[in-house]
């Protein structure tokens, strides 16, 4: 059974970094498209990054140059380094599987539970 | 980067009715497209894939269709489960993800 328990989330502030983890069971991380996606308060769904089974990156605009993707694989762990936080950036941030086969990568296909993220003063 | 533009941002309903969500792209994703139902405080769950695919163990009062530009979800017999929010989401490759605003479909 796939697996994903992100943990990591906190209060902290603005200027500030954090590092999300995204512990995976049942399938390996490594031979796998893995993806961020946050939930502002209240608001709906915005894809913040995601990296290929190669190792392959991409992000969104609003958090190029500050978010990093990054896996463990001897751990089976995603992870997602967040700098320079800012009050925008609050938000419950989810973990996701990406079903992927040598054509392309297409939709997440399991998310974990979630972790919530707070910038504030 | 592809927009999606969902219609209509609440929907009011019963038990019973038949619904219809609408997604726009801003450009063609062919059938690149995804519906996920979303209950406070969960995660996203998977419901139609390729625009019209179910997801396995998802209920067939669910169905989906269109392509190109225009999408639509369809609950056939609305549930008191069903009561709850959903999103569109595109993949086409050569564009960002980007979901819809969501749809709220709450009891009438």
């Amino acid at each position: 059974e796939v697996q994903l328990v992100e943990s990591g989330g906190d209060l902290i502030q603005p200027g500030g970094s954090l590092r999300l983890s995204c512990a995976a069971s049942g399938f390996t991380v490594s031979s796998n498209y893995m993806g961020w996606v946050r939930q502002a308060p209240g608001k709906g769904l915005e894809w913040v990054s995601f990296i290929s089974g190669g190792g392959s990156t991409d992000y969104a605009d609003s958090v190029k140059g500050r978010f990093t993707i990054s896996r463990d694989n001897s751990k089976n762990t995603l992870y997602f380094q967040m700098n320079s936080l800012r009050v925008e950036d609050t938000a419950v941030y989810y973990c996701g599987k990406i079903l992927s086969d040598s054509n392309g990568w297409y939709q997440f296909d399991h998310w974990g539970q979630g972790t919530l993220v707070t910038v504030s003063s | 980067d592809i927009q999606m533009t969902q219609s209509p941002s609440t929907l009011s309903a019963s038990v019973g009715d038949r619904v219809t969500i609408t997604c726009r792209a801003s450009q063609s994703i062919n059938s690149w497209l995804a519906w996920y139902q979303q209950k406070p405080g969960k995660a996203p769950k998977l419901l139609i894939y390729k625009a019209s695919s179910l997801e396995s163990g998802v209920p067939s009062r669910f169905s989906g269709s269109g392509s190109g530009t225009e999408f639509t979800l369809t609950i056939s017999s609305l549930q008191p489960d069903d009561f709850t929010t959903y999103y569109c989401q595109q993949y086409h490759r050569y564009s960002p993800y980007s979901f819809g605003q969501g749809t709220k479909v709450e009891i009438k």
